[in-house]
């Protein structure tokens, strides 16, 4: 079975530009969460989805927004693109459960010049 | 405030040398505590989830144990390609996600 896929693997971007990335879930997983992971920091929470509604969000601006899809895959869109913004954006996927495990697609390398 | 401390930032092991990382934590309840081996580039690969003090589980040369306070994990006669970041995250409960510590780098020398 396919893991957690995310798409595009790398991109670069200019100062105040848009950035959508994509995932698509480990199949049978509904729950989708984003995280970004700064070099040399553990993944910070961005975002969480269930059912395609958003069920957690962390303490990012709101030049961040998410949606789900009916099929559970995911977008993740940044606006206005700091440099700051130059992260690994990672997904993950569970089956919604007290302590289901959370697994991580590869991420997404964002670099904003 | 849910809070993660992982020590050593990084550390140095001869080929064969076991050792033991550490995962401090705070949360006001527990779902459960997670490893995670990364890859330099790479996404987090997931190893072990423990959900209640007392508890330990092993796969290979890992082994993860749980108190109510911290974690470890210990490894047993590393190998080279044991070398990477392990990540302790936390799942507390009421929340829907993970809190991550900021990593233990772990090199092998051959």
């Amino acid at each position: 079975d396919a893991g957690v896929t995310q798409s595009p693997t790398h991109l670069i971007k200019t100062r105040g530009q848009h950035v959508t990335l994509r995932c698509s879930p480990i199949s049978g997983h509904k729950s989708v969460s984003w995280y970004q992971q700064v070099l040399g920091q553990g993944p910070q929470f961005i975002f969480q989805y269930y059912e395609k509604e958003e069920r957690g969000r962390g303490n990012f601006p709101d030049r961040f927004s998410a949606r789900q899809f009916p099929n559970y895959s995911s977008e993740l869109n940044v606006n206005a693109l700091l440099l700051g913004d130059s992260a690994l954006y990672l997904c993950a996927s569970s089956f919604p459960g007290a302590g289901n495990t959370i697994y991580f697609g590869e991420g997404s390398w964002l670099t904003v010049v | 405030e849910d809070q993660v401390t992982q020590s050593p930032e990084a550390l140095r092991l001869q080929e064969g040398e076991s050792s033991s990382l550490n995962c401090s934590y705070t949360v006001s309840g527990l779902r459960g505590l997670f490893w995670y081996r990364q890859d330099p580039g790479k996404g987090p690969e997931f190893l072990f989830t423990l959900y209640s003090a007392g508890e330990e589980k092993e796969k290979e040369r890992l082994k993860a144990t749980l108190t109510k306070k911290e974690s470890f994990l210990h490894i047993t006669a590393p190998k080279p390609e044991d070398s990477a970041t392990y990540l302790c995250a936390v799942h507390p409960t009421g929340a829907n996600n993970l809190f991550f510590g900021t990593g233990t780098r772990l090199t092998v020398i051959p």
